[in-house]
């Protein structure tokens, strides 16, 4: 398995702001990923978090909203620019281990918005 | 692309009890078929999975079977305890094809004491 940390862990943000989401992984790691979970709801994949290169968006989702960097094989940050309330959500990063097919996913981070 | 399928929504079980949550997906590519359990403020994690070249797996309290030509793997957890209660999330997707996991839409378990 694989411990994921993300950093913060929840934050308070006023609208028109922006907030950057840290992904730290202990282990190699093939693939990371973003994904979104709005309350009461199943996970939404965001992007495809690729090394030295721009990540992959999912359908509904743009590079300008969400900002996404992966300098390395263990680390990727996820911003969420200009918030607005409809961005309040718990935001998660998950990784798939080197040489395996499984993701493991990190604690999440809730965002709310004012 | 790959739609996944996840009922119930929600299952309360008398501690002691077995539960079972049923997914059915319609990719027929699909063979790797993970379960993740997630708790009240954190994130999901992998209780138990399975890849199409099986047909049951178990972990102590916890067996998942899959059905390919139907289509459908379900989760089976004897012996309900209480710390049991949470969300469970089943998905599918194409192992190592660089494909991304799809998700069903939860089952909210509560264990009754």
């Amino acid at each position: 398995s694989a411990v994921i940390s993300q950093k913060p862990s929840r934050d308070i943000c006023q609208r028109g702001t922006s907030l950057t989401i840290q992904c730290q992984v202990d282990s190699q790691v093939t693939m990371m990923f973003w994904y979104r979970q709005q309350p009461g709801q199943s996970l939404t994949l965001i992007a495809t978090a690729n090394q030295g290169s721009e990540a992959t968006y999912e359908s509904g989702f743009v590079i300008d909203k969400f900002p996404i960097s992966r300098p390395n094989l263990t680390f990727s940050t996820l911003t969420v620019s200009n918030m607005s309330p409809e961005d309040s959500s718990i935001y998660l990063c998950s990784a798939e281990l080197a040489g395996a097919d499984t993701q493991y996913f990190g604690p999440g981070t809730r965002l709310t918005v004012l | 692309g790959e739609n996944v399928e996840q009922h119930p929504s929600t299952l309360s079980v008398q501690e002691g009890d077995s539960a079972v949550i049923k997914c059915t997906y319609s990719d027929s590519a699909s063979n790797y078929f993970p379960w993740y359990k997630q708790e009240l403020g954190k994130g999901p994690q992998l209780i138990i999975d399975i890849r199409s070249n099986v047909g049951e797996k178990k972990d102590q309290r916890i067996a998942v079977t899959l059905n390919k030509t139907a289509k459908h793997f379900s989760l089976h957890i004897t012996e309900t305890q209480p710390e049991d209660s949470a969300v469970y999330f089943c998905a599918a997707t194409r192992a190592f094809g660089n494909e991304k996991l799809t998700f069903g839409t939860g089952t909210r378990l509560t264990i009754i004491p």
